[in-house]
Order: structure tokens, then C-alpha cells, then sequence
């Protein structure tokens, strides 16, 4: 089934300490991208990367860190998380670049204490 | 102002009626255009995406564009309870071809 993986779902994290929020998608797309959804505040950008090692800000890169070592991961790094960053986030994939829309993982609930 | 903006809403229609989605966007040169509908909890799933002006149609969705006035709408018929749901409307920046920009949605219920 093709699909973009997230993990984990739910996180409880405290103020400071670092994590890494995964992601890999199995369709072989060059395109990733990182959103967070906050109420009243949509869907905003934080990274995006358009191939292995191509990665670019978003709206709202800071306190994030991205990678992409692998066509198939895209891990999204906290290295000191606070509780502004507390939110819903979606990683999400495309082919050939945003042409043809995202598919997007199931989401993982981050909240810093 | 607000590059992608839609009416917050909420938009409630009868059943078997149409809803019409509407969202316009501040950057001309935009190139892409996407309907998403995010269930309450869920992920957004892509719908539609449009690219020239005029009408798109699949199913029972319909995606218009005018780009002359920065404007993409979303028409769906014979609406059901089952399309009750957040609409997302996203560009792709003017400035960056990769960056998409998402509207703050849309929410529809559809009464039985």
C-alpha cells in the first residue's frame, strides 16, 4: 500500500529535551514536506525538500532541523523543543515536485510541557 | 493579506444539495492549484487539482479556476453527510515553485 509513515502518533515531551519525529513514504517521491496545524492558524510550512540532500525553509522553520539522507525518510528534529511548538504535524509527499498534490502521513500529536 | 484565503465558515447545505467552496489567492503567478478535505482528527486527502482556468470535473467534484481574478472555487453536487469535513484550498508560491501555501479552510456540514 502506498503511504507516508509517521511516527510516533502522540508524543509528551518536556521543555528542552530533543526529539526527532520520523517520516517515510514508500511511493518513491522526489518531494517531502513538513507542515504543522495549529487551530485558527492552518496549515503551515516548516521545511520542504525536493530530493536526497535538496532542502529548503518553509514559513515556520524556526526551532526545526530537517534532513534527507534517503529518497524515502525525512525525519523532522526538535533539538529544543518549548511548548509554542506544542501542535498537530503532518509530513507529506509528492512526485515531481507539488504538481500532483501531497499524500499525506497520519499526523503526530506533539505536546511539550 | 493573507496569500490564501477561504471563508471559515461554517457552511451548512441539505443533502443532495450543491455546496460551492470558495478561494482566492494574492500571488499571480501561482501555477497550481489543490482541493484537500481533512475529516475531523484525520489527515488531509487530496480531492482535485486544477491547473488552467475553466472547469475540472470528477465525480461528483468540480474545481474551477480564474486566474484572471485569483479565484478557485470547489462545487459539490448531490452533496452527502459523508462530505462533512474541513476543505483545504492550497497555491503553490509565486515565489518558490516547490512551496505550497494552504488556505485556512472551509467547514461543511451537510444536514441529513
Amino acid at each position: 500500500e502506498a503511504q507516508v509513515t509517521q511516527n510516533p502518533r502522540y508524543l509528551i515531551t518536556v521543555t528542552g529535551k530533543k526529539l526527532t519525529v520520523t517520516c517515510s513514504q514508500n511511493m518513491n517521491h522526489e518531494y517531502m514536506s513538513w507542515y504543522r496545524q495549529d487551530p485558527g492558524l492552518g496549515l503551515r510550512q516548516i521545511y520542504y525538500s525536493m530530493n536526497v540532500e535538496v532542502t529548503d525553509k518553509g514559513d515556520v522553520p524556526e526551532g526545526y532541523k530537517v534532513s534527507r539522507k534517503e529518497k524515502r525518510n525525512f525525519p523532522l528534529i526538535l533539538e529544543s523543543p518549548s511548548p509554542n511548538q506544542t501542535s498537530l504535524y503532518f509530513c507529506a509527499s509528492s512526485s515531481q515536485r507539488s504538481n500532483y498534490g501531497y499524500t499525506f502521513g497520519s499526523g503526530t500529536r506533539l505536546t511539550v510541557v | 493579506q493573507k496569500e490564501v484565503e477561504q471563508n471559515s465558515g461554517p457552511l451548512s447545505v441539505p443533502e443532495g444539495a450543491i455546496a460551492s467552496l470558495n478561494c482566492t489567492y494574492s500571488d499571480r503567478g501561482s501555477q497550481s492549484f489543490f482541493w484537500y478535505r481533512q475529516y475531523s482528527g484525520k489527515s488531509p486527502e487530496l480531492i482535485m487539482f486544477i491547473y488552467s482556468n475553466g472547469d475540472k470535473e470528477d465525480g461528483r467534484f468540480t474545481a474551477q479556476l480564474n486566474k484572471a481574478s485569483q479565484y478557485v472555487s470547489l462545487l459539490i453536487r448531490d452533496s452527502q453527510p459523508s462530505d462533512s469535513a474541513t476543505y483545504l484550498c492550497a497555491v503553490n508560491a509565486k515565489t518558490s515553485y516547490d512551496k505550497v501555501i494552504f488556505g485556512p479552510g472551509t467547514s461543511l456540514s451537510v444536514i441529513p
